[in-house]
C-alpha cells in the first residue's frame, strides 16, 4: 500500500504525559501537513513541511506541540504535558511539490487524554 | 477573521434525488477545496477550485465557485447510498498559495442517502 500511514492509530494517555505520533507520507511527496480534528468539526491546520523544512506553524499551536521531519521523509508530532483539551484526531496529509495539488490524508491517530 | 459556514449541517435524502450543499465564507478567497470523510475514516480530497466561475464534476458530484458571492456549492445528482458521508469545504485566504495558515474548514455536512 502506498498511501499515507500513521502510527499509532489510537493512543490513550494520562494528563501530563508526553506523546509522539508518526506519519509516513507517500514516498514521492515533498510536502507534509499535520491537522487536528475534534468531534463534529472540520480539521484545523497545525503545521506543514516542505522536505525537511518546517515552513509554517499555526498561530493556534502552543509551545507544547513540536513537529519534525528530519530527513524529509517521515514526520513526528510530539505533544508535551498533554491536557484533556488535546484529545482529538490528529491527521497527517501529504502532497506533491506543485502548489495546490490535492492533499492525501492518512487514517489519523486518535488521542484520548484522561 | 475568516469564517466558513456550511449548510445544511445534516442532510437526509432519498436515493435518486438531487440536492445542493452550500459553503459560504466571510473574506476574499481564490481557492476552495471540497473533501469527503466516511465515518471513522480520514479525508478524501474531491475538488480544488481556484477561480471565479470554476466548475468541476466527478461522477454524481459537481462543485462550483463564485468568488464574488463568496459561495461554493456541491451539487449531488441522483444520489446513491454510497455517497453517504460527511462533506467538508475548506477555504484559503492567504495572498500566497503556499500559505496554509489561513485555511479554514467548515463544520461539515453529514449526508445520509436512504434507499
Amino acid at each position: 500500500d502506498t498511501g499515507v500511514s500513521q502510527d499509532p492509530r489510537h493512543k490513550i494517555t494520562k494528563r501530563g504525559q508526553n506523546v509522539t505520533f508518526r506519519c509516513d507520507p507517500i514516498s514521492e511527496h515533498n510536502r507534509l501537513y499535520w491537522y487536528r480534528q475534534t468531534l463534529g468539526q472540520g480539521p484545523e491546520f497545525l503545521t506543514y513541511f516542505q522536505n525537511e523544512a518546517q515552513l509554517e506553524k499555526s498561530r493556534l499551536l502552543s509551545d507544547r506541540f513540536s513537529a519534525e521531519r528530519p530527513k524529509g521523509s517521515f514526520s513526528t508530532l510530539e505533544i508535551q504535558r498533554t491536557e484533556q483539551g488535546d484529545s482529538a484526531m490528529y491527521l497527517c496529509a501529504s502532497s506533491p511539490q506543485q502548489w495546490l495539488k490535492k492533499q492525501f490524508f492518512g487514517p489519523g491517530t486518535r488521542l484520548t487524554v484522561l | 477573521e475568516l469564517k466558513v459556514e456550511q449548510n445544511p449541517l445534516f442532510l437526509s435524502m432519498q436515493e435518486g434525488k438531487n440536492y445542493t450543499i452550500y459553503c459560504n465564507y466571510s473574506t476574499t478567497s481564490d481557492r476552495l477545496y471540497w473533501y469527503r470523510q466516511d465515518p471513522g475514516k480520514s479525508l478524501e480530497s474531491l475538488f480544488v477550485l481556484l477561480s471565479n466561475g470554476a466548475v468541476k464534476q466527478e461522477g454524481r458530484l459537481m462543485a462550483s465557485l463564485d468568488t464574488k458571492a463568496r459561495l461554493s456549492t456541491l451539487h449531488i445528482t441522483a444520489a446513491v447510498h454510497d455517497l453517504s458521508a460527511t462533506y467538508f469545504c475548506a477555504v484559503g485566504t492567504s495572498q500566497h498559495y503556499y500559505n496554509n495558515n489561513d485555511m479554514r474548514f467548515g463544520a461539515g455536512t453529514r449526508l445520509t442517502v436512504k434507499p
